[in-house]
């Protein structure tokens, strides 16, 4: 089983504030995906990455793939109570189905 | 489009009861995925099809779980007979050619 680890768990913040989560793994993955879920929800993908070391940017979220495709990070800046939410990341071990990490839970305060 | 579209949104069943959970994937993609996810082991992979035929159920927990898809254009979960530990939030996803998953709003099942 290839195995995502993410952190934190939990993460709970002010408005205006910077953050990042993180995604591990001792596997090497073809390509790596963030997905967003809200409550009641189901998880809505934010981004695919493909390449070592590819960073991609969609308005204040910033995520980078690591070097060796082990590993991801998802950077937000300013956060707003709109980003609140369940953030996934999922890995794609060769091209076959997705392996979903547990998800940081982030909670933004006005 | 409407996405993937899960039928009922909430289940409430007794113990023992035979439970079908429905899907209908976004037409035009030839994958359909189901995953249930709960607080303790997030979101696992019960079983996916490719172009209607199950390729993969390894995940399904034990035989109690089957899973069908007689079209591509509908698949279902059932769970016979429901336990309590079955209760979780079960989502139908599908994909085509391109990166990415589509999930339902998933069917969230209590067993009681």
């Amino acid at each position: 089983t290839q195995l995502l680890e993410q952190s934190p768990q939990f993460l709970s913040i002010q408005e205006g504030e910077n953050l990042t989560v993180y995604c591990n793994s001792s596997s090497v993955f073809s390509s790596l995906q963030w997905y967003r879920q809200e409550p009641g929800e189901g998880p809505v993908l934010l981004v695919t990455v493909v390449t070592g070391g590819e960073v991609k940017k969609l308005k204040r979220l910033t995520f980078q793939f690591g070097d060796a495709r082990k590993d991801s990070s998802l950077h937000i800046t300013a956060a707003q109570p709109g980003d609140t939410g369940l953030y996934l990341c999922a890995g794609e071990p060769g091209y076959s189905t997705l392996t979903f990490g547990k998800g940081t839970m982030l909670l933004v305060s006005p | 489009d409407a996405g993937v579209i899960q039928s009922p949104r909430h289940e409430v069943t007794e113990m023992g009861q035979e439970v079908t959970l429905r899907c209908k994937p976004i037409s035009g993609h030839n994958s359909l995925f189901w995953y249930r996810q709960t607080m303790m082991r997030g979101l696992e992979l019960l079983i996916y099809f490719n172009n209607n035929v199950p390729i993969d159920d390894s995940g399904m927990p034990e035989d109690r779980f089957s899973a069908k898809m007689p079209n591509a254009s509908f698949s279902t979960l059932k769970i016979q007979p429901s336990e309590p530990r079955d209760s979780a939030v079960y989502f139908c996803a599908s994909s085509g050619q391109g990166w990415g998953y589509t999930f339902g709003s998933g069917t969230r099942l209590t067993v009681v």
